[in-house]
C-alpha cells in the first residue's frame, strides 16, 4: 500500500520569505501523481499544484513549486513571497496513474502560520 | 467550473438515530466519488470509494452497515451514518472525478464538507 509522510506537523514562515514543506512517499509504482492541497480555516480543498510522476520538470504554479525527487521518494512544496492568505494546513497527496477511479492518499499535513 | 455540493454542512443529530449527507455534482457526471473522514486538525482519512449503480468499495477498517453509501446517479452519492454515537462526530468530505475534463482522473473536486455531531 502507498503511504505519505509528512515530518513537519507546524510550519511558521514571515510576509515575504520562503517555507518549504516537506513530503516523502512509498510505493512501488512507477507512475504515479502527486499534488499539494491547500485546506485553509473554511476547510475547503483547493489544489495549490499537482506533479506527474513521469515528468522530469518540477511543476510550479506563479509562488507555489515543488522538488520532486523520484528516486529518493521525496516531494516537498516552496512557497516563495509568503503571503497571509497562505496561512492554511497543507496537504501532500499521492495517486496511483494505473486507475482512473483511484482515490487521493493524503497524509497527516502541515500547518503553516504566516506572520506579518 | 465545475462544483460539487455537500448538505448538510452542519448537522446535529442524537445518539442512535441516522443522518444522511448529500454529495452533488453541479455541473457534470460523476462516475466515480469518495467520501472522506476528518478529524480536527488532522488527515483525511479515505472511507469508502462509491461508484454509480454498483456497490461502494469500503477502506479496511469502515464499517460498512455503520456507512452506507448509495450512488444512484451520476450526479449524487450519499452517506448515511446509522445509529449514530458520539464518536461518529466528526467531518466528512466527499470528492468527485469528472472523467469528461480529465479521463485520467486527476480532475477531482471536493465539497464544502459536513459537519456532523451526535450528542
Amino acid at each position: 500500500a502507498q503511504t505519505v509522510t509528512q515530518s513537519q506537523p507546524e510550519m511558521s514562515v514571515q510576509e515575504a520569505e520562503t517555507v518549504t514543506l516537506s513530503c516523502t512517499y512509498d510505493t512501488s509504482e512507477s507512475d504515479y501523481y502527486l499534488f499539494w492541497y491547500k485546506q485553509p480555516p473554511s476547510r475547503q480543498m483547493i489544489l495549490v499544484i499537482r506533479q506527474e510522476a513521469y515528468k522530469q520538470q518540477n511543476a510550479t504554479e506563479n509562488r507555489f513549486s515543488v522538488n520532486f525527487q523520484k528516486a529518493a521518494k521525496s516531494f516537498s512544496l516552496k512557497i516563495s513571497d509568503s503571503q497571509l492568505g497562505d496561512a492554511a494546513m497543507y496537504f501532500c497527496a499521492y495517486r496511483s496513474a494505473y486507475q482512473a477511479g483511484t482515490a487521493l492518499i493524503f497524509g497527516k499535513g502541515t500547518t503553516l502560520s504566516v506572520s506579518s | 467550473g465545475a462544483v460539487v455540493s455537500q448538505h448538510p454542512s452542519r448537522v446535529i443529530c442524537k445518539s442512535g438515530t441516522s443522518v444522511k449527507i448529500e454529495c452533488r455534482s453541479l455541473d457534470f457526471q460523476a462516475t466515480t466519488m469518495f467520501w472522506y473522514r476528518q478529524f480536527p486538525k488532522k488527515s483525511l482519512m479515505l472511507m469508502a470509494t462509491s461508484n454509480e449503480g454498483s456497490k461502494a468499495t469500503y477502506e479496511q477498517g469502515v464499517e460498512k452497515d455503520k456507512f452506507l453509501i448509495n450512488h444512484a446517479s451520476l450526479t449524487l452519492s450519499t452517506l448515511t451514518v446509522t445509529s449514530a454515537h458520539p464518536e461518529d462526530s466528526s467531518f466528512y468530505i466527499c470528492s468527485a472525478r469528472d472523467p469528461g475534463v480529465d479521463p485520467l482522473g486527476n480532475t477531482i473536486y471536493f465539497g464544502e464538507g459536513s459537519w456532523l455531531t451526535v450528542v
